[in-house]
C-alpha cells in the first residue's frame, strides 16, 4: 500500500487560508487521494477526493501536483470549527472495496 | 434520516470477557469497514467486508472476528485473545467502487 506523509500539526489564525500539504512519492497511477478531518472524539468525516485535476467543493479545494507526488488541501477561510485531525489517503481504485489506510494526519489549531 | 450507527457509545467489560460492538448501516452501502484508534494515533484497519458473507483481515486483526451476514450489519467481537482492547472502535461503510467512506460516532471500550 503507498504511504502518505504529513506534517505532525500546523496553526492557523481564524479567517485566514490554510494549505495542508500531503507527500504521496510511491502514489501508482490509478490511486485517488482522499482527505479526511477527525474531530475530538468523533469520526472521521470526508473533505474531498482526486485523481489528477485540481478539485473543489464547498468544504475544501484539493491542489494535486502534476507529477501527483504531493497533494494540497487548502480551506480558504479557517474557522474555528475548522480545528481537527486531517488524514490524506491514498485508495486505489482497482481495489474496489475502499480499503482506506489511515496515517497519523495532521493536526490544525485555529487561533481567535 | 440514512446513515450508520454505532452502540453503544460507551462499553466497560472485565478482562477476559468477549465483547460484541454493534454496527448498522442504512445507505445501502456494500462495503463496511472496523478501525481501531488509540489516544492520539491514527485509525488501524481491523476488518473490511466488500460483499455480504464475506470480508477480509485488515492490518490488527488478531483477536478480532467479525460476520456480515446482512448488507446492513457488520458486527465486531473483541476476544478475551486481544492483548490490549481498551480502545475507541469505528464502523465505516462505502460503495463499491468506491467513492467515500461515511463514519459512525463511534464505540469507545474500556477493559477493566
Amino acid at each position: 500500500d503507498a504511504k502518505t506523509t504529513q506534517p505532525n500539526s500546523m496553526e492557523s489564525n481564524e479567517e485566514e487560508p490554510v494549505h495542508l500539504p500531503c507527500n504521496h512519492s510511491t502514489i501508482s497511477g490509478t490511486d485517488y487521494i482522499h482527505w479526511y478531518r477527525q474531530l475530538p472524539s468523533q469520526g472521521p468525516e470526508y473533505v474531498i477526493h482526486g485523481l489528477t485535476s485540481n478539485v473543489n467543493n464547498r468544504m475544501a479545494s484539493l491542489a494535486i501536483a502534476e507529477d501527483r507526488k504531493s497533494s494540497t488541501l487548502i480551506l480558504h477561510r479557517a474557522t474555528l470549527r475548522d480545528a481537527a485531525v486531517y488524514y490524506c489517503i491514498l485508495d486505489p481504485f482497482y481495489n474496489q472495496g475502499g480499503k482506506l489506510i489511515f496515517g497519523q494526519g495532521t493536526e490544525l489549531s485555529v487561533k481567535p | 434520516d440514512g446513515g450508520i450507527t454505532q452502540s453503544p457509545k460507551y462499553l466497560f467489560r472485565k478482562e477476559g470477557q468477549n465483547v460484541t460492538l454493534s454496527c448498522e448501516q442504512n445507505l445501502n452501502h456494500d462495503a463496511m469497514y472496523w478501525y481501531r484508534q488509540d489516544p492520539g494515533q491514527g485509525l488501524r484497519l481491523i476488518y473490511y467486508s466488500q460483499i455480504v458473507n464475506d470480508f477480509q483481515k485488515g492490518d490488527i486483526a488478531e483477536g478480532y472476528s467479525v460476520s456480515r451476514e446482512k448488507k446492513e450489519s457488520f458486527p465486531l467481537t473483541v476476544t478475551s485473545a486481544q492483548k490490549n482492547p481498551t480502545a475507541f472502535y469505528l464502523c465505516a461503510s462505502g460503495t463499491v467502487p468506491f467513492a467515500e467512506a461515511f463514519f459512525g460516532q463511534g464505540t469507545r471500550l474500556t477493559v477493566v
